[in-house]
């Protein structure tokens, strides 16, 4: 079945330090891809997406990039705030299916 | 926020009494999800509806109903709580093309349940 296999955190950098959190995914054919964040008490709000292969979604300065070769969707930020601290989701949605599946979650944390 | 409200906010119970959690948009979209989230798990499909009174079951429904007499409303339904189904649980709207076919999912501020 489809899956979503993300980096365990949690993860603490500096301000200004360079972000990688690693996504790969298990699927049949062309799933569109997503990255959620959750900041502490919300809930989830989309951060970018990506519907097909080489396809980069980009947010808030946080980039990933569809790459179906690697059936990965790396999020890369150049630049952290500590506001950036949160947990992110990776998530696929296979086509002609109504389910989300996620990833476990990755926590991160930024200080100054 | 796709215009997603959920009640109550937050919820302590005791086990063994029904709980019924609520689910509101104010878009008229098809699709509703209901999941909870724990630690260690990320987010678990309990149910979803396409449509009213279509609901389908997710990988996590024993225990949990679901309801749906109206496009806006879809109430999620713990019959009989139990400690295991304290959890977090988010109510999302799935917004774009034809049903199931890259669409986006939009979510809720979220359920906080605690089973005594």
């Amino acid at each position: 079945g489809n899956s979503v296999t993300q980096m365990e955190g949690p993860v603490t950098l500096s301000e200004e330090a360079f972000l990688t959190i690693n996504c790969t995914y298990t699927a049949t054919g062309y799933p569109s891809l997503f990255w959620y964040v959750q900041y502490p008490g919300e809930g989830l709000q989309l951060l970018l997406k990506a519907t097909k292969a080489d396809d980069k979604g980009s947010n808030k300065g946080f980039e990933a990039t569809y790459r179906k070769e690697t059936t990965s969707f790396h999020l890369e930020k150049g630049s952290v705030q500590v506001s950036d601290s949160a947990v992110y989701f990776c998530a696929l949605l296979q086509g002609g299916s109504e389910k989300l599946v996620f990833g476990k979650g990755t926590k991160l944390t930024v200080n100054p | 926020d796709a215009g997603i409200t959920q009640s109550p906010r937050h919820k302590v119970t005791e086990t063994g009494t029904p709980v019924t959690l609520r689910c509101h948009q104010t878009e008229n979209h098809r699709y509703m999800y209901w999941y909870r989230q724990d630690p260690g798990h990320g987010l678990r499909l309990i149910h979803y509806s396409y449509g009213v009174k279509d609901t389908d079951k997710g990988e996590v429904s024993d225990g949990y109903s679901v309801s749906r007499s109206k496009t806006e409303d879809f109430l999620l339904t713990l019959e009989s709580a139990t400690s295991s189904q304290t959890s977090v649980y988010f109510c999302a709207i799935s917004v774009g093309g034809r049903g199931g076919v890259q669409e986006t999912q939009y979510f809720g501020p979220g359920t906080r349940l605690l089973v005594l």
